[in-house]
């Protein structure tokens, strides 16, 4: 069955400095990948998908950037964090477009002080 | 401009009850529907889902409706447990777009 792995669960980070979350899937070939964020009381923001390694499509111009440098390998980076990049961030996949549900991992938890 | 509304911020039901999830959207192109599942500091968990070419799917104790003219959907769980007590999220895309629009969560509360 297919799994998907994120971490760290929970991070604190001073603004400015940089960030690497990581995110893996087993168990499947060539999937879609997806970078979400949860502000609070809010539903959730695509921010980045992959369909393919080394492909990056960005939904919303921010501070952020992602790579995929293997075929189930997702990394969500920045060089410098604000204030405004807490939040709570989640890594997805799905087997295809279409007619698919994506599957979330469990997140990781961003606080910038 | 919200697209996929989820009016009710929370909802509180008795335990063996029908609890009742409403969500409504404005883009009529979105042809499929999800319904998910999240607990704090967790990520959401796939519930179940309906394309625009039905209008009812079951799964157990999950049922989805989809009213197009009215562009609404629903989420019933009959009977209702202390373990359904979440945040419920319904989402929608459109065709083969790869982005999936989402409300803003009910959080349903069981109560024994």
């Amino acid at each position: 069955s297919q799994t998907i792995h994120q971490w760290p669960a929970t991070l604190v980070q001073p603004v400015g400095s940089p960030l690497s979350l990581e995110c893996t899937v087993e168990g499947t070939s060539n999937p879609n990948l997806y970078w979400y964020r949860q502000a609070a009381g809010r539903g959730l923001q695509l921010l980045f998908y992959s369909v393919g390694i080394g492909q990056i499509s960005s939904e919303v111009p921010q501070n952020l950037s992602a790579s995929r440098p293997q075929d189930r390998q997702f990394i969500l980076s920045s060089k410098k964090l604000l204030l405004s990049d807490s939040g709570f961030y989640l890594c997805a996949w799905s087997v295809l477009p279409g007619y698919q549900p994506q599957h979330f991992g469990d997140g990781t938890r961003l606080s910038i002080l | 401009d919200q697209q996929v509304k989820q009016n009710s911020p929370s909802l509180s039901v008795q335990e063996g009850r029908i609890s009742i999830l409403n969500c409504d959207y404005t883009n009529s192109m979105f042809d499929y529907f999800l319904w998910y599942k999240k607990y704090p500091a967790e990520g959401p968990t796939f519930l179940i889902s309906i394309s625009s070419i039905k209008d009812k799917n079951e799964d157990g104790r999950f049922t989805v409706f989809l009213n197009k003219s009215a562009k609404h959907l629903s989420l019933h769980i009959v009977p209702s447990q202390p373990g359904d007590s979440a945040v419920y999220f319904c989402a929608a895309k459109e065709g083969s777009n790869y982005q999936l629009i989402w409300g803003a969560g009910t959080k349903l509360i069981i109560k024994p």
